[in-house]
């Protein structure tokens, strides 16, 4: 493990569902991330944590909800998913800013049917 | 904000031979270049990096220049591996930025 958990590793829900990522680092990392990585865009950065403050949401739509209770964990909720939201969500944490090397998990296959 | 452009999104090599992937961004204040490898169904993994104070770094058979005034970096592989083969991504950042920019990935194919 490289200290960036992610849970679970595969998940397949319907378009009703309700279900969350989890993220958890024990790193010491100030900043966390969520990316999602599909074939058409390899990594798409959809929200970013600073000591557990929102900093950005990249224009991602409320059907994805982050939470981030505390510097360590990283939760995105799903609800009332699309097909097109199929992809791998990997979640990163750094040091501090960007310019610090992230530390990735090992992602999320999500598959929405 | 900044923008990333990586070529080619696919590389062929015969084994032992070398193996360049360039990368161009667009903000000039950005100062800190990582790579990332991501072999098949793994996560990205942080190979090497460079900050803009160097112009080159290396780290075995891996190495990275920067052109600051061209705004662009290169990573070089020498003397490549079947190992070798995966997903490369180039990425840029600058103090105060709270995110990387990524490129769009470069699928790198050692042929044995």
């Amino acid at each position: 493990e490289t200290g960036v958990t992610q849970t679970p590793r595969h998940l397949v829900m319907g378009m009703t569902n309700k279900k969350s990522l989890k993220c958890e680092q024990h790193l010491g990392h100030n900043a966390m991330y969520w990316y999602k990585q599909s074939a058409k865009k390899p990594l798409e950065l959809m929200f970013v944590y600073n000591f557990k403050e929102q900093t950005e949401n990249n224009s991602v739509p409320s059907r994805f909800s982050p939470e981030c209770p505390n510097s360590s964990h990283l939760f995105l909720h799903l609800h009332t998913l699309q097909p097109e939201d199929s992809a791998l969500y990997l979640c990163a944490s750094s040091q501090d800013h960007g310019n610090y090397g992230y530390t990735f998990g090992s992602g999320t296959r999500l598959t929405v049917v | 904000g900044e923008n990333v452009e990586q070529h080619p999104s696919t590389l062929s090599v015969q084994e032992g031979d070398s193996a360049v992937i360039k990368c161009t961004y667009s903000d000039s204040a950005s100062n800190y270049f990582p790579w990332y490898k991501q072999e098949l169904g793994k996560r990205p993994q942080l190979i090497i990096d460079i900050r803009s104070n160097v112009g080159e770094k290396k780290d075995q058979r891996i190495a990275v220049t920067l052109n600051k005034t061209a705004k662009h970096f290169s990573l070089h592989i020498t003397e490549t591996q079947p190992e070798d083969s995966a997903v490369y991504f180039c990425a840029a950042a600058n103090f105060g930025n709270e995110k990387l920019t990524f490129g769009t990935g470069t699928r790198l194919t050692i042929i044995p």
